[in-house]
């Protein structure tokens, strides 16, 4: 078993729609948890991320954390063609040094927004 | 501004010949630097990670090395190159204060 499981897709929405990116892991000690966003041959860039459980709003991006079920979730409001990227869950122990590099990452599901 | 400058971009290299893939970052000193593999349909996965010059700690065994040789220069290495090595290689630098992992371009690797 895999410690993150993300559904690779690919997911395709129509613009304007509302996407929900989920990961699940198996590690109950993991604490911080972000998403990078991925665009076709380039390097992944932190899009959010969040401390323990809750949710963390930033402009169309809601992240949401639930450790209790070991699941995670990216909401995209208001989709646009722009967002079509590969979007990345990953996840660390700690909080800390060498801890934000130190990270397992699922597989990505890839996004396609039409117009 | 810090930045991350990794080549080559694109290597196509036959089974069983060596390989260097160089990274160097510019606007911080004594950064922590990663190596990540991107295999195809796989998530990323941790290689090598350095806190200093000459520190280097491996996550997983396997075919290849890395060195540090100088504050802001990482270089990751394999002296015989096997199919599986092929991926997409991503030199990576942790922001501590942001609690971010921020990556370069990387460079694509094909062995065939």
């Amino acid at each position: 078993q895999k410690e993150v499981e993300q559904d690779p897709g690919p997911l395709s929405v129509p613009e304007g729609a509302i996407v929900s990116l989920n990961c699940t892991y198996s590690n109950s000690a993991f604490q911080y948890f972000m998403w990078y966003r991925q665009y076709s041959r380039k390097g992944p860039e932190l899009l959010m991320y969040t401390y323990s459980s809750g949710n963390k709003e930033d402009g169309r991006f809601t992240a949401q954390v639930d450790k209790s079920s070991k699941y995670i979730s990216l909401f995209i409001r208001d989709s646009q063609p722009s967002d079509s990227a590969t979007y990345l869950c990953a996840m660390t122990l700690y909080a800390g040094g060498t801890s934000y590099g130190k990270l397992t990452f699922g597989q990505g599901t890839i996004l396609t927004v039409h117009p | 501004s810090q930045t991350i400058h990794q080549w080559p971009a694109t290597l196509v290299q036959p089974v069983g010949s060596p390989l260097s893939l160089e990274c160097t970052v510019e606007g911080t000193s004594n950064p922590n630097l990663y190596w990540y593999r991107q295999a195809a349909g796989r998530g990323l996965q941790l290689l090598f990670y350095s806190v200093g010059i000459g520190q280097i700690s491996s996550e997983v065994p396997q075919n290849l090395s890395a060195s540090r040789p100088q504050d802001r220069q990482f270089i990751l290495s394999s002296k015989k190159l096997l199919l599986s090595d092929s991926g997409f290689y991503l030199c990576a630098l942790g922001r501590e204060e942001l609690g971010e992992l921020f990556f370069g371009e990387g460079s694509r690797l094909t062995v065939l």
